[in-house]
């Protein structure tokens, strides 16, 4: 089984700064993939950015870029030039192909705030 | 070129009453995924689904749920005899076989009364 663990309830950054919201997962696949979601007020749930685990080189998506330590079972997502419109929670998820289904494993998530 | 489509967006139902929500995946898309999010929390697997198949039901409740993906038409979650238990945001989400291509609709908010 997959879990995925989201140490930040919340988080608050002003516009314009950096802020790095942190994840740790723990499986026993060596093939999987690590997502961050975004899920605005709407609650429309919006891939921010992928990653599957056999690529060294961190994942980058414009503003957003993850930090991702194989080892440390860990993954992290830096927003860099925070927006009002970053105000959302954000999910980090797992997935692996078991049995033939790619379902994602989620965490609790991490809500945030970019302040004006 | 639309996106994955739910309804109802809302859906109010009465303790007993069956809850019956609709998922049309894009275009081409022959795989379905249903999640349940409570409120503050991540949201969890429920079911896979491809065209008439069931593939994976680990996440699925025993008894009351049901889910199919017939060969024409939405995917379907079915809810018999609701309780308040039930009350959640319920996502599909649709894609190929593989994670390059997996995306989520706008979700229905099931309220049992």
């Amino acid at each position: 089984a997959q879990t995925v663990t989201q140490s930040q309830p919340e988080m608050s950054v002003q516009e314009a700064e950096t802020v790095t919201l942190s994840c740790t997962y723990d499986t026993s696949e060596s093939n999987y993939y690590l997502f961050w979601y975004k899920q605005p007020p709407s609650r429309q749930m919006i891939l921010v950015i992928r990653q599957e685990a056999y690529k060294q080189q961190n994942a980058t998506e414009n503003r957003f870029s993850v930090n991702f330590q194989k080892a440390a079972k860990s993954f992290s997502l830096k927003i860099s030039d925070s927006q009002l419109g970053d105000t959302a929670m954000y999910f980090c998820a797992s997935g692996h192909s078991g049995a033939g289904s790619y379902q994602l494993t989620f965490g609790k998530g991490t809500k945030l705030s970019v302040i004006p | 070129n639309a996106g994955v489509m739910q309804n109802p967006r809302h859906l109010v139902r009465r303790r007993g009453q069956e809850a019956r929500l609709r998922c049309s995946p894009m275009k081409g898309h022959s795989h379905v995924y249903w999640y349940r999010q409570l409120p503050e929390e991540g949201l969890k697997f429920m079911v896979y689904l491809q065209k008439e198949n069931i593939i994976d039901e680990s996440g699925m409740p025993k008894e009351r749920f049901s889910a199919e993906f017939p060969k024409e038409g939405p995917s379907i979650l079915r809810i018999q005899q609701v309780v308040r238990g039930d009350s959640a945001a319920y996502f599909c989400a649709g894609g190929l076989a593989s994670y390059n291509e997996q995306f989520f609709g706008p979700g229905t908010r099931l309220t049992v009364l």
